[in-house]
């Protein structure tokens, strides 16, 4: 069975202080493993994709990177507007159809 | 603007007394899918659609139906609504169901009691 798991599970920043958020995964056949950005009350926004180990993506002050067993996204010097729950997920081949699996998250408050 | 439409956004509604949650998309899509999220548990999916009139069941499909008669909408159907279903439910869209990430829809908080 795939498992996602996010840590911290919450995270409490200054205004500038960057920092890094996991997400370490266990899967059969990776297909892609998405970060997405949830506002109190909204739905998911989708932020990035990572395919293979090695591969980085970067939007703004987010840098997403990915290894076998987990991806980290980077947030250098956040702005209190990053604040924000992120969430996880990875696609793998799993009882015959793609199927796509979501951690819990990281709920991000960045402080003025 | 593209987006992917759930209605109500709120809803409390007695146990037993069916209701359906409508979800559309204006990007012609492929694939839909409905998840529900209940803290501690993340986002589970219900059913997903990879075509018109093709539907199948994702991780918890118990007490749910849909139905993919259109492409763009997707409607999530309770025909016998119980506590145990209250939870934040949304609708999700993609071009193909399997590269890309998911356009979420804004929610749908539903209370059972």
């Amino acid at each position: 069975e795939d498992q996602v798991t996010q840590s911290p599970e919450a995270l409490r920043l200054q205004e500038g202080e960057s920092s890094s958020l996991n997400c370490s995964y266990t899967v059969s056949g990776l297909r892609g493993l998405f970060w997405y950005r949830q506002d109190p009350g909204k739905g998911p926004e989708f932020l990035f994709t990572l395919y293979s180990a090695g591969e980085e993506k970067e939007k703004e002050r987010l840098k997403a990177t990915l290894t076998k067993k987990e991806s980290f996204l980077h947030i250098t010097a956040p702005k209190p507007e990053d604040s924000a729950t992120y969430l996880c997920a990875v696609r793998s081949n799993s009882g015959g159809y793609q199927k796509v699996t979501f951690g819990t998250g990281t709920k991000l408050q960045v402080i003025p | 603007e593209a987006q992917v439409t759930q209605n109500p956004r709120y809803l409390i509604t007695v146990t037993g007394k069916k209701l359906t949650v409508t979800c559309s998309q204006n990007m012609n899509h492929e694939y839909m899918s409905w998840y529900r999220q209940d803290p501690g548990l993340g986002l589970r999916q219900i059913y997903y659609s990879m075509n018109v009139e093709v539907t199948d069941k994702g991780d918890v499909p118990e007490g749910y139906k849909v139905s993919r008669k259109e492409k763009r909408n997707f409607p999530l159907i309770l025909e016998s609504p119980s506590p145990n279903q209250t939870s934040l439910y949304f609708c999700a869209s993609s071009l193909s169901g399997t590269t890309e990430g998911y356009t979420f829809g804004s929610g749908t908080r539903l209370t059972v009691v």
